[in-house]
């Protein structure tokens, strides 16, 4: 089964910084790009950063541009989301998400169930 | 950035009735348009993409229409397991591919 899995969240403290990780399984990992979405307490979903299959390409929501880099290992087939000056409003539960391509206008057909972060003194 | 704009924010409809969600963008999205279900504590789910075609597993029930800036969702007759988010998402040339807010379907 096509599967995707995050791990590495936790309690940080406010200007803390953070390593997320996504392990992909049963797919060919570096045909695809892959994003991260976020959805802090109560709220909707909001669209935190992509990456290309091959890693070429980046892209980051305004929210969090200059704090975080998404990065992925190919050979380990994993995702990685490493966030920095960590801020109260980046509490929320991670999600990892498999595009449909590997390029760009993909939509997001596979999602793991989430990692929670929580920044608090 | 493209504006997604979701609508109501809440849909209260009795089992066996039909459901219409909006979603609309503020400038053309084409038909790269997006409708996903999330219930309560799960991941979300892909239903439609290309503005009308089911995903693998996602009932006929289902249906998505519109291109360009305007879309709809609509459930013709609501399940239980129906109840739920529903997001609207573009993903038009490059990201950043926003959501919508969400609508929530809830039991009358």
């Amino acid at each position: 089964e096509v599967q995707v899995l995050e791990s590495g969240g936790g309690l940080v403290q406010p200007g803390g910084s953070l390593r997320l990780s996504c392990a992909a399984s049963e797919f060919i990992f570096g045909t695809y790009a892959m994003s991260w979405v976020r959805q802090a307490p109560g709220k909707g979903l909001e669209w935190v950063s992509a990456i290309t299959g091959t890693g070429g390409s980046t892209f980051y929501a305004d929210s969090v541009k200059g704090r975080f880099t998404i990065s992925r290992d190919n050979s380990k087939k994993t995702l990685f989301l490493e966030m920095n000056s960590l801020r109260a409003e980046d509490t929320a539960v991670y999600h990892c998400a498999k595009g449909s391509g590997g390029y760009n206008y993909y939509y997001m057909d596979v999602w793991g169930k989430g990692t929670t972060v929580t920044v608090s003194s | 950035e493209i504006v997604m704009t979701q609508s109501p924010a809440t849909l209260s409809v009795s089992p066996g009735e039909r459901a219409t969600l909006s979603c609309r963008a503020s400038q053309s999205v084409s038909s790269n348009l997006a409708w996903y279900q999330q219930k309560p504590g799960q991941a979300p789910r892909l239903l439609i993409y290309g503005a009308s075609t089911r995903a693998s597993g996602t009932p006929a029930r289902f249906s998505g229409s519109g291109s360009g800036t305007e879309f709809t969702l609509t459930i013709s007759s609501l399940q239980s397991e129906d109840f739920a988010v529903y997001y609207c998402q573009h993903y038009n040339n490059w990201p950043p591919y926003t959501f919508g807010q969400g609508t929530k379907l809830e039991i009358k």
